[in-house]
């Protein structure tokens, strides 16, 4: 058990371009969620899977953010058409039960 | 709408001491509580949850309690270190599967 892995752990963009992260639960996780945290402030609900199936998404998930978990494993986060905004450390969590387990994050900085 | 609120933002306390950090949550119709522990540009890493039928839970140097009716949680760390200089976060689960955390409080042990 590696814990939870999120690739890349820093990404400097421009504005207007396309980014993915990818997030990599802890095996046998069936729940899988993406956060966002700004500077100073508690992490955000974005969007949940459970298995491959997306739950619930947040109204801060805008039309230019999609998530997917195509086979109930990893899941990626795409980012269209960047904005500054958009900077802001991305936080992955799964969870068998209970307890929700974080990965150490992506921080995303948009210049 | 859960809102989760961390008082104080901030808190010095010299080597040895013990220490209490307070979360309130406004919705007493929580399923859990979790505590975490962030280190700077990090993820988070888990200390502490606790049931909604439970009243507290111990690891190590760190006990949290919870009183769900009054909507308040409580961590308290014993004999402090400077290795416990963080940020540290709660969360509610309110069985809607999403965390909602708290703004954090950031600790500074003084050697």
């Amino acid at each position: 058990d590696t814990g939870v892995s999120q690739d890349p752990r820093h990404k400097i963009t421009k504005r207007g371009q396309n980014v993915t992260f990818r997030c990599d639960p802890i095996s046998e996780h069936n729940r899988l969620y993406w956060y966002r945290q700004t500077l100073g402030q508690g992490p955000e609900f974005l969007t949940y899977f459970q298995n491959e199936a997306q739950l619930e998404k947040s109204r801060l998930l805008s039309d230019r953010f999609s998530a997917e978990r195509p086979k109930g494993s990893f899941s990626t986060l795409e980012i269209q058409r960047t904005e500054q905004g958009d900077s802001a450390m991305y936080l992955c969590a799964s969870s068998r039960s209970l307890e929700a387990f974080f990965g150490q994050g992506t921080r995303l900085t948009v210049v | 709408k859960q809102e989760v609120t961390q008082i104080p933002a901030a808190l010095s306390v010299p080597e040895g001491e013990n220490l209490v950090l307070n979360c309130s949550f406004t919705d007493s119709a929580i399923y859990n509580l979790q505590w975490f522990r962030q280190d700077p540009g990090k993820g988070l890493t888990s200390l502490l949850l606790i049931q909604s039928s439970q009243r507290e839970q111990t690891s190590g140097r760190l006990n949290a309690s919870l009183d769900k009716s009054s909507g308040r949680s409580t961590l308290y760390i014993a004999a402090s270190q400077p290795g416990d200089s963080a940020t540290y976060l709660c969360a509610v689960s309110s069985g809607n599967e999403k965390l909602t955390f708290g703004t954090g409080t950031r600790l500074t042990i003084i050697p």
